[in-house]
């Protein structure tokens, strides 16, 4: 079964600097895929990045970064010189063999003035 | 510009009224999804089409359904809602062999 955990359900940053939203994931599948989705308060999912289990450079997309540990199943984002419309939602999601997508329960950011 | 669109945005419906959720797309990609979310909770995928394959998840109940008449529409049609469906209900497009999915700006669904 497939399953990710987001154990932060709430986080705090001081706009302009840097933090860390944590996932980790369970799976079975030898290929997956990870993903990290940005939702404001309107509702819409912003994909923010992607991180494929056989590659072996962690992603980044601009202030967006994945650190990737294969072999600790976690695949945390961090988000440097934090903004204040970075205040949102944060999920993180993985793509199983079968095209399906499995989603944590998510990371309520608020970024501080 | 190419995009995933649902409409309505916004749907009220009553306890036991059939209501139909519509997705378009007009990015051509051959896998659809539908997730349902709650509120403050994790999008759960209800069912996806890949290419005209319907796939249904095990926990899915059967009040929901859905049709995709062709590539660009898909729809999502739950028989008798009850209190317990008011979510927002979110559709995605991804063509295969890409990862990434659109999602469309989602349905927020009422039920009296």
């Amino acid at each position: 079964a497939q399953k990710i955990t987001q154990t932060q359900p709430g986080m705090f940053v001081q706009e302009k600097e840097a933090v860390t939203l944590d996932c980790t994931y369970d799976t079975s599948d030898q290929s997956y895929g990870l993903f990290w989705y940005k939702q404001p308060s309107s509702g819409e999912m912003i994909f923010l990045i992607y991180q494929g289990s056989y590659d072996e450079q962690n992603a980044t997309e601009g202030r967006y970064s994945l650190n990737f540990q294969k072999a600790r199943k976690s695949a945390n984002l961090v988000i440097s010189a934090s903004q204040l419309g970075d205040s949102a939602m944060y999920f993180c999601a993985m793509k199983s063999n079968f095209n399906k997508f499995y989603f944590g329960s998510g990371t309520k950011l608020n970024v501080k003035p | 510009d190419a995009m995933v669109i649902q409409n309505p945005r916004y749907q009220v419906t009553q306890f036991g009224k059939p209501v139909t959720l519509s997705c378009s797309q007009t990015l051509n990609h051959n896998v659809m999804y539908w997730y349902q979310q709650k509120s403050s909770q994790a999008p759960k995928l209800l069912f996806h089409y890949y290419d005209k394959d319907f796939n249904n998840e095990a926990d899915t109940p059967d009040n929901f359904q859905s049709r995709r008449p062709n590539t660009s529409f898909c729809f999502l049609d739950i028989r008798s809602p009850g209190l317990g469906d008011a979510a927002m209900y979110l559709c995605a497009t991804r063509t295969s062999g890409y990862n990434e999915q659109f999602f469309g700006p989602g349905t927020r669904l009422t039920v009296l």
